[in-house]
């Protein structure tokens, strides 16, 4: 079945410094990835969608010059959150449409605290 | 932006018994999935419901949908401890296009 890794799965890091989250479909070509943004008891809230050699488009309200997106190759999209504040905590999740096929595959996501 | 909303927000039933929730949405869809989430980890993909179709069903699971109140619900049988998680519905306009979730709803399945 389509597997979707995302790396890391814990990261701890100090205000005003820059993350990345790795995600890649290990078994399969990604048209499309996704990243979302959970808070704790809350639903997942979209940030953007990226297409393989393209930018990504962003959803309302989401900074992009803050969370830089980059889909480099149809099977790795990456995340950085640029310098990070306390309120940037928070569980980011990505996930990936299969090309030709449709459908999502979800990444395990990334617990990302600031501090 | 979330597109639609589930109820109850929090659902505690003992075990064996049956668990419905519920998905409103607000914009014409193409397909309605529903996902379940266990504390803190990734998302389960659980069954996909296509505009056209009514019901559905993938083992314990059965799922309904009306396009005309905009709605659809999850149904779990027989519910089981390892049920306890948090469930949310999300809808697509297209094939392949972003997925939107509501507010989910946290199953507390009670030995």
């Amino acid at each position: 079945g389509a597997v979707v890794s995302q790396h890391p799965s814990r990261v701890i890091c100090k205000s005003g410094t820059s993350v990345k989250i790795e995600c890649r479909s290990l078994d399969f070509q990604a048209t499309t990835m996704f990243w979302y943004r959970q808070f704790p008891k809350q639903s997942l809230m979209l940030m953007a969608t990226s297409n393989e050699g393209s930018k990504a488009t962003y959803e309302q309200g989401v900074e992009k010059d803050k969370f830089l997106i980059n889909h480099a190759s149809l099977t790795l999209s990456t995340l950085t959150v640029t310098s990070a504040h306390p309120e940037d905590s928070s569980f980011y999740i990505c996930s990936a449409s299969r090309l030709g096929v449709g459908g999502y595959t979800f990444g395990s996501g990334t617990r990302l605290t600031v501090v | 932006s979330q597109q639609g909303e589930e109820d109850p927000q929090a659902l505690s039933i003992q075990e064996g018994e049956n668990a419905t929730m519920n998905c409103s949405y607000k914009t014409s869809i193409n397909n309605l999935q529903w996902y379940r989430q266990n504390s803190g980890r990734g998302l389960v993909h659980l069954i996909l419901i296509r505009s056209n179709e009514r019901e559905k069903h993938s083992g314990r699971l059965r799922v309904t949908l009306d396009t005309s109140k905009k709605s659809s619900s999850l149904l779990i049988t027989a519910s089981r401890a390892a049920d306890t998680a948090s469930y949310f519905c999300a809808t697509g306009r297209n094939r392949d296009d972003k997925i939107i979730f509501g507010k989910g709803t946290r199953l507390h399945i009670l030995p």
